[in-house]
């Protein structure tokens, strides 16, 4: 069965910082990877997603994410941060095939200080 | 763009009372998805459906069902509500292994 760790429960970072959020996931077969944000009082929206090709995905609002697959993770990275980007930040894998039904991480809560 | 509408922001409902959590979507989606998010565990898979009449169980399907008759309309049903179902229930939709869209979601609070 496909799961996904997002070991960072909450983090804090000052505006204009980099960021990094971790993921690792578990699947026997190469993985539909995908990151989500949630704004507080929001549904789910789609921030990247990776289903083959280059390992570093761009996608909306200025985040990347890389897919290594020796490390089983696709780890979300922004090279500065805005007050807006707080909210929380969930990872998701999908198998190939059925990508629509996405296992999710437990999240990771995003701060931003200014 | 995309549009997934869940009919209640909030609900309020007592221990023992048939639910229903209504979801419409409006770009002829075939799959669409119900999940629930609790602090700490993330979102859940309760039921899926790919297709009119057609459903799958989630990972946690126990004390739920679900009805789709039409494309765009997909029901989850508490068959006796409890308060271990108080969470915050998304429903989503999506094209054949496209993203999902998600509906701004439902507080159920179970008394």
């Amino acid at each position: 069965a496909q799961s996904v760790t997002q070991p960072d429960i909450h983090i804090t970072v000052s505006e204009g910082a980099s960021l990094e959020l971790r993921c690792n996931y578990s699947y026997g077969a190469t993985p539909y990877l995908f990151w989500y944000v949630q704004s507080p009082g929001q549904g789910l929206q789609l921030l990247l997603k990776y289903f083959s090709g280059d390992t570093l995905v761009q996608g909306i609002k200025g985040f990347e994410a890389e897919f290594k697959r020796s490390q089983s993770s696709f780890n979300l990275r922004k090279p500065s941060v805005h007050w807006s980007d707080a909210a929380e930040y969930f990872c998701a894998v999908g198998a190939s095939g059925t990508a629509s039904k996405l296992t999710f991480g437990t999240g990771t809560r995003l701060q931003v200080t200014l | 763009d995309v549009k997934v509408t869940q009919s209640s922001r909030y609900l309020v409902k007592r221990t023992g009372e048939k639910v229903f959590l209504e979801c419409v979507q409006d770009m002829d989606h075939e799959n669409m998805f119900w999940y629930r998010q609790d602090p700490g565990l993330g979102l859940r898979l309760i039921y899926f459906s790919y297709d009119v009449k057609m459903k799958e169980k989630g990972d946690i399907p126990e004390g739920y069902s679900v009805s789709r008759e039409k494309k765009e309309r997909f029901s989850l049903i508490l068959e006796s509500a409890s308060t271990n179902q108080t969470s915050m229930y998304l429903c989503a939709s999506s094209l054949r292994a496209g993203k999902l869209f998600f509906g701004s979601g439902t507080q159920l609070s179970v008394l």
